[in-house]
């Protein structure tokens, strides 16, 4: 089944240790985007890649950087964790599409849930 | 800026009963319209889905939701409430022409007492 698979699911990190975490997808979408997502609050958007380019929220931290190597896979570093980085974060795919009636639902991963030390 | 307003944070109700969980937009261009429902420690899956074809859209797991353009309302009910419908549940918009960038209610968690 065609599907977005978030590695690791669970990540424990001490406190300005760097982390990565993974993100891939075999529906071939052209989007990409993560979130953050702390508890019992709605996904946040950290920032997206149409193909290669890269689009960053305006509120999102320097902390926070996205590499997307190939249309597979997009990973999230955090260069140094702190406590209020704890969260489950959430990669999502769509297809991208252009015009005024393209509609552009989001397939989620299972998450990865962050804790810091 | 659209937003959206999901009313009520915390909604419950007993096995058996109607779940209606509310999502008003604010955009005068009706957006497509979306609802995820999110299980503890999972990803959002969507329940549903409006991108203007009929106004009364059926989704997953028995849930369904009505896009209402004079109310700028797309609730989502269910008839009977199983225990298993117990999660958070997401109302979000994409504004058309966009590239689908979600806009997301703030969530309803939606407990079932059997």
């Amino acid at each position: 089944d065609a599907m977005v698979i978030q590695n690791p699911r669970y990540q424990v990190t001490q406190f300005g240790k760097p982390v990565t975490l993974s993100c891939s997808q075999t529906l071939n979408h052209n989007v990409m985007y993560w979130y953050q997502q702390k508890s019992s609050q709605a996904p946040k958007l950290l920032f997206h890649y149409y193909d290669k380019d890269f689009n960053n929220e305006a509120d999102t931290p320097d902390n926070f950087q996205s590499r997307r190597p190939n249309t597979s896979f997009c990973f999230l570093d955090i260069r140094s964790p702190g406590l209020g980085d704890a969260a489950m974060y959430l990669c999502a795919t769509s297809r991208g599409l252009a015009g005024e009636k393209a509609y552009n639902e989001q397939f989620f991963g299972p998450g990865t849930r962050l804790t810091v030390l | 800026a659209q937003s959206v307003t999901q009313l009520g944070s915390h909604v419950s109700v007993s096995e058996g009963a109607l779940v209606l969980l509310r999502c008003n937009y604010s955009s005068s261009v009706p957006p497509y319209l979306f609802w995820y429902v999110q299980y503890p420690n999972q990803g959002l899956q969507l329940l549903l889905k409006y991108t203007s074809a009929a106004t009364l859209v059926k989704g997953i797991n028995g849930f369904e939701a009505e896009f209402k353009k004079s109310e700028t309302s797309f609730h989502l009910t269910k008839p009977s409430a199983h225990m298993s419908d117990a999660a958070e549940y997401f109302c979000a918009v994409s504004e058309r022409g966009s590239q689908g960038n979600l806009i997301f209610g703030k969530g309803t968690k939606l407990s079932v007492k059997p």
